[in-house]
Formats: C-alpha cells, structure tokens, sequence
C-alpha cells in the first residue's frame, strides 16, 4: 500500500510568512495530488487537486507543485483564516491514502 | 448549493452494528460518485468507502472490507454505511463526501463534505 508522509507535522508561522508543507508518497509513479484544508470543528475543504489546481473559491495565495513522489504545499503570505490544518491525499489503485496532517499554527 | 447531511451515529458495544445515512441535496445525485471518510478523535482522515452513481461500483479500505457495505437509494438522494462487527478502532467521526467526478473517472478528489456523525464503539 502507498504510504504519503508529510513534513512538518507541526509548523509554527507568522501572519505574513511564506510556508512549504511538502508530502511524499512511498511510490513514485502516480504524478497526482489533492490537498484539503481543515479548520478545527469543521470538515475538510478541497483546496487543490490534480497537484496544482485550485478549487473554485480558494485563494491565488495557496498553490500546489511536485510530480511522483515529491509534492509541496505554498503558502505565499499566511493570512489569519490559513491557520489550520493541511492533509494530502493520493487515489492508487481505488484506494485513498491521506497523509497524516500538518498542523499550521500561529507563531 | 451542495449539501450532505449525516446521521444514524451513536454508542454502540463492540461486534454491534450500526446503519449511517447521508442526504444529499444541491446536486443531482444520482449522477455523482459519494464516499465515506472517517475521522478518530484528535486523528487524521481514513478513507473508508466509495461507490459509483449507479451503485453498481464499490470500494472499500482495507480495514473495513467485509465488515461495512455501502449502498445508495438515488429515489431518496440518500448514501448509507452498514457497519457490522463494530471494534474499538471504529470509533470516529464518519463524514459523507461527494467525489468530483471531474476526469470522468468514479473516484477522484472530495469536492463537498457534511459535517459528520459521531461513531463511538466501547463497551
């Protein structure tokens, strides 16, 4: 089964900062990704699918990159409402596997 | 407006049994593929079922098959989750997720998501 592994896990930043969440995924060969946003007490929000495509509604601020098995996460200037937390998530073989969250919290 | 609305989540002893519903609306839901994602308390998200349009394709994690069975009533706008042989692990927050269907394909990214119904498994 692929495994997607997400660094950090916790990461503390500032109003303004620019921040990378990047995922990895155990096998390389699938070159697309979705991430979801997800604020305390609510459910997950699509944010970008098929690696670098934003959702009708979210932010230019957020963007996707990567192909097999590197993908990555910006942020270009961290607004109040981003602080959340972000997951990956790939479809191999008709089978989601999610990462295991980052944590962006307010420095 | 899309909307999916869970319920049917409750206490239940281990090896029980439990029957989630999700009701759509906003969307023409017999046309769209819709899925199962399920949350532990303070954990990250498990995918745990899918299934087509139609209802004539299913899929299941690893974790869950052959104990869960998804079905659909499109009459109703209506997704549901037989959970049987219930364990300790089970127990989440169980949201309904609508799949985009964008590439054409069954599965693929989670476009709108209820607000989940709560599953607790303990004796």
């Amino acid at each position: 089964d692929i495994q997607l592994t997400q660094s950090p896990s916790f990461l503390s930043a500032s109003v303004g900062d620019r921040v990378t969440i990047t995922c990895r995924a155990s096998q390389g060969t699938n070159r697309y990704l979705t991430w979801y946003q997800q604020k305390p007490g609510k459910a997950p929000n699509l944010l970008i699918y098929d690696t670098s495509t934003l959702q009708s509604g979210v932010p230019s601020r957020f963007s996707g990159s990567g192909s097999g098995p590197e993908f990555t996460l910006t942020i270009s200037s961290l607004q109040p409402e981003d602080f959340a937390t972000y997951y990956c998530q790939q479809l191999n073989n008709n089978q989601y596997t999610f990462g295991q969250g980052t944590k962006l919290e307010i420095k | 407006e899309v909307q999916l609305l869970e319920s049917g989540g409750a206490l239940v002893q281990p090896g029980g049994s439990l029957r989630l519903s999700c009701t759509a609306s906003g969307f023409t839901f017999g046309n769209s593929a819709v899925s199962w994602v399920r949350q532990a308390p303070g954990k990250g998200l498990e995918w745990v079922s899918g299934i087509s349009g139609s209802g004539s394709r299913k899929y299941y994690a690893d974790s869950v098959r052959g104990r869960f069975t998804i079905s659909r009533d499109n009459s109703k706008k209506t997704l549901f989750l037989q959970m049987n042989g219930l364990r300790a692990e089970d127990t989440a927050l169980y949201y309904c997720a609508k799949i985009s269907g964008r590439d054409g394909n069954i599965l693929g990214d989670l476009d709108s998501w209820g607000q989940g119904t709560l599953v607790s498994v303990s004796s």
